[in-house]
């Protein structure tokens, strides 16, 4: 039973255009949202957040927008970078649950040149 | 601060040895998470330590598994009798007191090969 899904194992996109990275949630518990970045052989890193109660939250090149009645939330990137070339993880975050996170399976971002 | 470090970064081991790894997370977070990854998949939650007393653990957590945090600082992750199943990316992570949604920070993470 997958509460956190990611869709597209893949993306492929042309450098300066923009990044779509979709994601889908079953839990109406979730409180925040996060946004992890993985180069292979690292660790996850922490990229952006939502809170459940907003619909928007910018940072720089990277927007979060989360749409609760469709259970969906989708990570911008713009302009894209041969930098941004990693896999993308969405994660969500239960209330009450010691910050303990559920992850989606990832999608890999290839920024083309 | 040099962030979280993860002891070995590589692990090859035979079925039924048992294994060790050791995480030093960020000195003043007081929360430590050790998660599983395997290919094709996201991290999934193993067990949480706030200071020295381990909170939750997951159901994934066999009996094989046994984490300990014995100072509130650094922490290890045993296996015993490890199986092929066993094989996978363990993450560690820590995260501040306050404000945890934003704080996790995550080691590079130790691979476990079980031949």
């Amino acid at each position: 039973d997958q509460q956190v899904k990611q869709n597209s194992p893949s993306l492929s996109v042309q450098e300066g255009r923009i990044s779509i990275l979709n994601c889908d949630y079953t839990n109406s518990m979730f409180d925040y949202f996060l946004w992890y970045k993985k180069y292979p052989a690292e660790g996850p890193t922490f990229l952006i957040s939502i809170s459940s109660i907003k619909d928007k939250n910018e940072d720089g090149r990277f927007t979060v927008f989360l749409n609760k009645s469709a259970k969906h939330l989708s990570l911008h990137i713009v302009p894209s970078q041969p930098g941004d070339s990693a896999v993308y993880f969405c994660a969500a975050r239960q209330l009450d649950s010691n910050y303990q996170l559920i992850w989606g399976a990832g999608t890999k971002l290839i920024i083309k040149p | 601060d040099t962030g979280v470090s993860q002891d070995p970064r590589h692990k090859i081991t035979k079925r039924g040895q048992n294994v060790t790894f050791r995480c030093d997370p960020i000195s003043e977070h007081n929360r430590l998470y050790w998660y599983r990854q395997t290919l094709g998949q996201g991290p999934e939650f193993l067990t949480y330590f706030q200071n020295e007393a381990q909170l939750e653990k997951s159901r994934l957590l066999s009996d094989r598994f046994s984490a300990e945090r014995p100072k509130g600082s650094f922490s290890t992750l045993e296996i015993q009798r490890t199986e092929q199943g066993d094989s996978a990316m363990y993450l560690c992570a820590s995260s501040p007191p306050a404000r945890a949604a934003v704080g996790y920070t995550f080691g590079s993470g130790t691979r476990l090969t079980v031949v």
